[in-house]
């Protein structure tokens, strides 16, 4: 079983539309939960950060995480063309030295106009 | 400020090789990683540096890597005897702390011919 599983995709939405992109993770040790953005050619960028049970938003995003059913999910709301990227779940579980960051395979979204 | 710097950004190197990449991550980070990533692929975790612990090389995939943090700052991955396999992005992030998000360099292109 991988650490962190993600649903490869693609996810195809309409422009203005929500897009839901769904994670989970193996260890429920796990303390951090990120949701990363990487557009074709270039490095991951941070678009969420989630440490608590809940929802969390930030402008057309809202992060949500349920350590119960060990699982974290980004909603993107009015989706847009410019959303069309690889979308990365990230987990902290507990490691050697502390905690390090393990990456899912990525969901890729596309946005049609 | 400065972000994390990665260089080559391009390096062509032939079958057999050795070839280093530099990595000059965000002053007062912590937390160091190489990640690699091949064409269409998601990350894969190589080595994780945190702090004056020992690293975390569980994800090296053979013994013809290594990498090593001088004074808690720059890294150097180094590839010995490249193999065509070898040919990837290879992307080196810093986070403040163990649990912190992870600030990415525009990463490294390896491609051995």
């Amino acid at each position: 079983q991988k650490e962190v599983e993600q649903n490869s995709g693609p996810l195809s939405v309409p422009e203005g539309a929500i897009a839901s992109l769904n994670c989970t993770y193996s260890d429920r040790g796990s303390q951090s939960f990120f949701w990363y953005r990487q557009y074709s050619g270039k490095s991951p960028e941070l678009i969420m950060s989630i440490y608590s049970n809940g929802d969390k938003e930030d402008g057309r995003f809202t992060a949500q995480l349920n350590k119960a059913s060990q699982y974290v999910s980004l909603l993107i709301r009015d989706s847009q063309p410019s959303d069309s990227a690889t979308y990365l779940c990230a987990v902290n579980p507990p490691g050697g030295g502390g905690f390090k960051t393990i990456f899912g395979a990525g969901t890729r979204l596309f946005v049609k106009a | 400020g400065a972000g994390v710097s990665q260089s080559p950004s391009n390096k062509v190197t032939e079958k057999g090789k050795d070839v280093e990449l530099r990595c000059d991550p965000i002053s007062g980070h912590t937390a160091l990683y190489w990640y690699r990533q091949s064409l269409g692929q998601g990350l894969e975790f190589l080595i994780y540096f945190q702090g004056n612990s020992a690293p975390d090389k569980s994800g090296l995939p053979s013994d013809r890597f290594s990498a090593e943090r001088t004074g808690g700052s720059v890294s150097t991955l180094t590839i010995q005897r490249t193999q065509q396999e070898d040919s990837a992005v290879y992307l080196c992030a810093s986070s403040l702390a163990p649990d912190s998000p992870l600030h990415f360099g525009n990463g490294t292109r390896l491609t051995v011919t």
